[in-house]
């Protein structure tokens, strides 16, 4: 029951930012955009997330449209250590479950 | 600071036997989650526990339990193991549920059924 709609795959040349766009066209008001990762094997790692303005982190920045209808994943400088599968995800702050669809590959290439 | 630890890394079981896996959160963290990663088929929720309670479990049949212990460490068995169990699982921590980083994940269980 995925709420957001991702590319299947893209591949990024490494050093260059890398833009991971995702739709999530439903969205409530009291509803968040959250980013996870997840590399080969491991556990998804959480990467931002944010409400309506834009955020940055160490890791990467979000850029939420006005409308809230998507958003896009910035990161500013890929690594091939980048490489790895990105979650989308819409959440009320509070909700105790994540509901992970696909996601993206990303193939980060030297 | 440790973060989510779960044992055994991989674990193999025939059809039809037990599997017990093992999960202990991060310091100070009361909720543990658990997730299933079939091949093919992404990240579907299991089970929630919250202080030493099971307060939600997803689409699974009963023989998918656990429990939370007092350390608020946790334990999800599997029963009558099918082929189809074989799967990484997945434990995850949150102080409580109400957290803005949603939770932390820790580097799974490899279960092969044979």
């Amino acid at each position: 029951d995925a709420k957001t709609t991702q590319p299947t795959s893209m591949d990024c040349a490494e050093g260059r930012a890398a833009n991971l766009p995702c739709n999530h066209s439903t969205i409530s008001g009291n509803e968040y955009v959250y980013w996870y990762r997840q590399i080969h094997s491991q556990g998804p790692q959480y990467i931002i997330h944010g409400l309506k303005n834009n955020e940055t982190n160490e890791m990467a920045s979000l850029i939420i449209t006005e409308d809230r209808k998507s958003s896009t994943l910035i990161l500013p400088h890929a690594t091939l250590r980048d490489t790895a599968v990105y979650y989308c995800i819409v959440r009320v702050v509070d909700d105790y479950k994540l509901s992970f669809g696909a996601g993206t590959t990303v193939t980060v290439r030297a | 600071e440790a973060g989510v630890t779960q044992s055994p890394t991989h674990l193999i079981k025939t059809r039809g036997q037990q599997a017990t896996l093992r999960c202990s959160p991060i310091s100070g963290h009361t909720s543990v989650y658990w997730y299933q990663q079939a091949l093919g088929l992404g990240l579907q929720f299991l089970l929630w526990y919250d202080e030493g309670e099971e307060r939600n479990r997803g689409n699974f049949p009963p023989r998918f339990s656990g429990r939370q212990f007092p350390n608020y460490s946790s334990e999800l068995n599997v029963n009558a193991l099918e082929l189809e169990d074989s799967a990484l699982y997945l434990c995850a921590s949150s102080f409580q549920h109400l957290t803005n980083y949603g939770y932390t994940f820790g580097s799974g269980t490899r279960l092969t059924v044979v």
